[in-house]
This record gives C-alpha cells, sequence and structure tokens, in this order.
C-alpha cells in the first residue's frame, strides 16, 4: 500500500522559493507511476501543479510552468517541488498524490496529508 | 485552457438521491474522475475512468459522462457523504480540477 508524506517549511518568504519533499513509501518510485503535486489554497478548490515519472519525464501546468521544478530522487524513494518567486498567493495546502495517467488513466490516488506553506514577510 | 465548471453547492435529504454535474467543452470524449473531500481531510478518490469505483467506495457511489456533462450520483445518501466533491479531467496534457461542489445533507 503506497503511502505518501509532504515535509518542508511551513513558512516562505515572498519573493523567495517554496522547497517540498514528498516521501514515499510502501512502492519504489522506481517501478513506475507518475507523481504529482496538487495544491489548495485556504477556502478554495484544488489546483495541479505538476507531475514526474521515475525518468524524469514532467508534465507541468502551464499556469505555473515557468516558476515550477519538480524532480524525483529515486535512491530516497521521494520527489520534489521547488515554486520560485513566491507571493502571498501561493499560500495553500500542498499535496503529493500518485498520478495514474495514460491512455485510459487520468486520476490521483492515493494522497498525503498534505501540508500549508504559508507565504508572508 | 480547458475550464471544467461545477455548482458551488447541492443539498439533499438523507435517503435522496444527489447529483451533481461537472460541465466542460466534449467532456465526454475525455475520462472523468471525482474526489471526495471532508473538511481538514486530504481528498479521497471516489470514482475513476468516468464510472469505476475504487475498492472501498460504497455501491451508492456512481458516475457518468456524455456530452458535454459528467454526473456523480450518489444513492441514498447517508450524513457521512456531507463533503466537497470535485471533478477532474485531463486535456492537452494538463490535469484539470473543477471548482469543487459543497455537498449538504440536511
Amino acid at each position: 500500500q503506497v503511502q505518501l508524506q509532504e515535509s518542508g517549511p511551513g513558512l516562505v518568504k515572498p519573493s523567495e522559493t517554496l522547497s517540498l519533499t514528498c516521501a514515499v513509501s510502501g512502492y519504489s518510485i522506481s517501478s513506475g507511476y507518475y507523481w504529482g503535486w496538487i495544491r489548495q489554497p485556504p477556502g478554495k478548490g484544488l489546483e495541479w501543479i505538476g507531475s514526474i515519472y521515475h525518468s524524469g519525464s514532467t508534465y507541468y501546468n502551464p499556469s505555473l510552468k515557468s516558476r515550477v521544478t519538480i524532480s524525483v530522487d529515486t535512491s530516497k524513494n521521494q520527489f520534489s517541488l521547488k515554486l520560485s518567486s513566491v507571493t502571498a498567493a501561493d499560500t495553500a495546502v500542498y499535496y503529493c498524490a500518485v498520478h495514474m495517467v495514460g491512455g485510459v488513466m487520468n486520476w490521483f490516488d492515493p494522497w498525503g496529508q498534505g501540508t500549508l506553506v504559508s507565504v508572508s514577510s | 485552457s480547458y475550464e471544467l465548471t461545477q455548482p458551488p453547492s447541492v443539498s439533499v435529504s438523507p435517503g435522496q438521491t444527489a447529483s451533481i454535474t461537472c460541465s466542460g467543452d466534449k467532456l465526454g470524449d475525455k475520462y472523468t474522475c471525482w474526489y471526495q473531500q471532508k473538511p481538514g481531510q486530504s481528498p479521497v478518490l471516489v470514482i475513476y475512468q468516468d464510472s469505476k469505483r475504487p475498492s472501498g467506495i460504497p455501491e451508492r457511489f456512481s458516475g457518468s459522462n456524455s456530452g458535454s456533462a459528467a454526473t456523480l450520483t450518489i444513492s441514498g445518501t447517508q450524513a457521512m457523504d456531507e463533503a466537497d466533491y470535485y471533478c477532474q479531467a485531463w486535456d492537452s496534457s494538463t490535469a484539470v480540477f473543477g471548482g469543487g461542489t459543497k455537498l449538504t445533507v440536511l
């Protein structure tokens, strides 16, 4: 059973880079699947940020692509998110999830518990 | 960019059938999934590939997709089904979520 756990700073200053890691247990990232990041501003809906395959192949949300980098570390069985030049609008709960994508597949399951990142000076 | 539209809220009486719609251009040509999110919790997949239920999801949850709209139907709605529901599709290598629907059971 795949389990995911997000970690990283809960507070980031404006204009700096937000960095989060998702540790995966119960499954080897190298075995397959895409691995995704999704965020949810307080009281608002879900927004997909991007997804990565173990080989490093990525999909990014076009609206965030210029500021996002997603990477994978198979040796540590984890993947990471970097979001640059953050503003208050990037304050959100950030989730990582298994992203089933390809052919008829298109869903996220399961999800991590999420981590709140606030952008403030 | 592709957009999915959901009603902000839907109300249903216990034991009745709740229907939540998700509309998008030619959505029936894509596969849609649905998530349930209760306050303070992570989203949970309840329907994938338009109408399939993951293991552990009650049979009262069903889905359909045709034309320009997908529908999540909850039969015999229970108080525990009160939650936010999000649809999601894949378009042009982009995952798109609907704005979410708050289901109230009263």
